[in-house]
Order: C-alpha cells, then sequence, then structure tokens
C-alpha cells in the first residue's frame, strides 16, 4: 500500500510562479523526504525533514511537516522551466536500532514549468 | 566517482523467461532497495536489504527474488511466475553505519525498463 499520497497530481505553472505540492500519510514516521525525477531517470533526494521538525529550507526550497495532521507540503519558489520533473514525498518507517527503516514512496506530482 | 550502477538499461524479455537485472554500489551503504515504477502509480517495493545475507519482502515481493551475498551487490530477478512484469525498475542504496539509523538518505541508480514480448 502507498504511505504518501500526493496532491495535485500535475501541476502546470509559468516560469517565475511559486509551485506548491502536498503530501499526505498514514501512519507515524521517523522522517519525510522529497525527492525529484526527471522523465525516464532515477530519482534524486531533495530535501529531508525529520519527524520533530516542522519547517526546513534548502535554497528555493521549503518544506513544511504537520504530524498531526499527517502532512506536508513542499515550495519550490520563483520556479524555473528547469524545474520541470516528477516530484515524491516519501516517508521513513520503523527505524531505529539497528534497522534503517523502510522508505514508501507516494504517486507523485509531475509540475511543468512553462518557460 | 561513487554511485550506484543498474544494468541493462534496456532488456527485453519473452513469456516464461527469467531474466536478472544488476544493481551495484560504491558508497559504502549497508541497505538496497528495489522499486518498480509504473505509470501513474508512483514506486513500489519489491525487496530490501539492510544487512549482508538478509533481506525482507517489500510491498509487491510475489514472481521476484533477490539475493545479497556481498555488500555492493543486490540483483533482483524476475521470474516466470510475474505475471506483468513490463515496467521500469529502479535499485536504491542508503544508510551507512552508525547513527541515526533512520536518516536514511536513498541514492538512485538510472533504472532498467523490463518489457515482456
Amino acid at each position: 500500500s502507498q504511505q504518501g499520497e500526493e496532491d495535485p497530481q500535475a501541476l502546470s505553472i509559468q516560469e517565475g510562479e511559486n509551485a506548491t505540492m502536498n503530501c499526505s500519510y498514514k501512519t507515524s514516521i521517523n522522517n519525510l523526504q522529497w525527492y525529484r525525477q526527471n522523465s525516464g531517470r532515477g530519482l534524486v533526494h531533495l530535501i529531508l525533514i525529520r519527524s520533530n521538525e516542522r519547517e526546513k529550507h534548502s535554497g528555493r526550497l521549503r518544506v513544511t511537516l504537520d504530524t498531526s495532521k499527517k502532512s506536508s507540503s513542499l515550495l519550490i519558489t520563483a520556479s524555473r522551466a528547469a524545474d520541470t520533473a516528477s516530484y515524491f514525498c516519501a516517508t521513513v518507517s520503523n527505524a531505529g536500532g539497528t534497522s534503517y527503516g523502510k522508505l514508501t514512496f507516494g504517486q507523485g506530482t509531475i509540475l511543468t514549468v512553462h518557460p | 566517482d561513487g554511485g550506484i550502477t543498474q544494468s541493462p538499461k534496456y532488456l527485453f524479455r519473452k513469456e516464461g523467461q527469467n531474466v536478472t537485472l544488476s544493481c551495484e554500489q560504491n558508497l559504502n551503504h549497508d541497505a538496497m532497495y528495489w522499486y518498480r515504477q509504473d505509470p501513474g502509480q508512483g514506486l513500489r517495493l519489491i525487496y530490501y536489504s539492510q544487512i549482508v545475507n538478509d533481506f525482507q519482502k517489500g510491498d509487491i515481493a510475489e514472481g521476484y527474488s533477490v539475493s545479497r551475498e556481498k555488500k555492493e551487490s543486490f540483483p533482483l530477478t524476475v521470474t516466470s511466475a510475474q505475471k506483468n512484469p513490463t515496467a521500469f525498475y529502479l535499485c536504491a542504496s542508503g544508510g551507512r553505519s552508525g547513527p541515526p539509523k533512520g536518516a536514511n538518505v536513498l541514492t538512485f541508480g538510472a533504472g532498467s525498463r523490463l518489457t515482456v514480448l
């Protein structure tokens, strides 16, 4: 079963606009991560937010986490055509002790940024 | 360069054949993962391994098998029992020794696209 569900499934914006993607999950987590995938390629890690954090920034990326609502959002500011890709959230659960935990991915949001 | 290598990039299989996808990493990561990606369905976990000679089933393990004889290698065999094997397969690795175990950021390979003829 998919732990993370993302919304919207597709997002189309103009260069310079901000893009916001949301992720909801069902069970308790150790951390939540966002990845990017260009068409036909592997995924690339963008940012990780721990379960005891509420907000994190990295360059033009801003991630929030609300554990009470079991949801996260990824904001890309001042988007560029090169940001066109699919974006996935992934939740890490059951980590601790000798276990790295299990990473479960959502369905992804397809972002298209028009020049 | 450190990284994770998948081969082959493209693979064609006749029905009834087993095929093996290779995954090798030189990142000294303890954990390795296989995911399957179908259009519009995101990534689904097939198998994962956190230590040599040990592995666990993911959400869709039926029709697949793995081995982890070396830390660097985690091959995936798609058996004839897998009824719908046409998909994009992604291997990933993560997790160096030591705490915190939960900070498991994955590095992905470029993927292998399997097509059943």
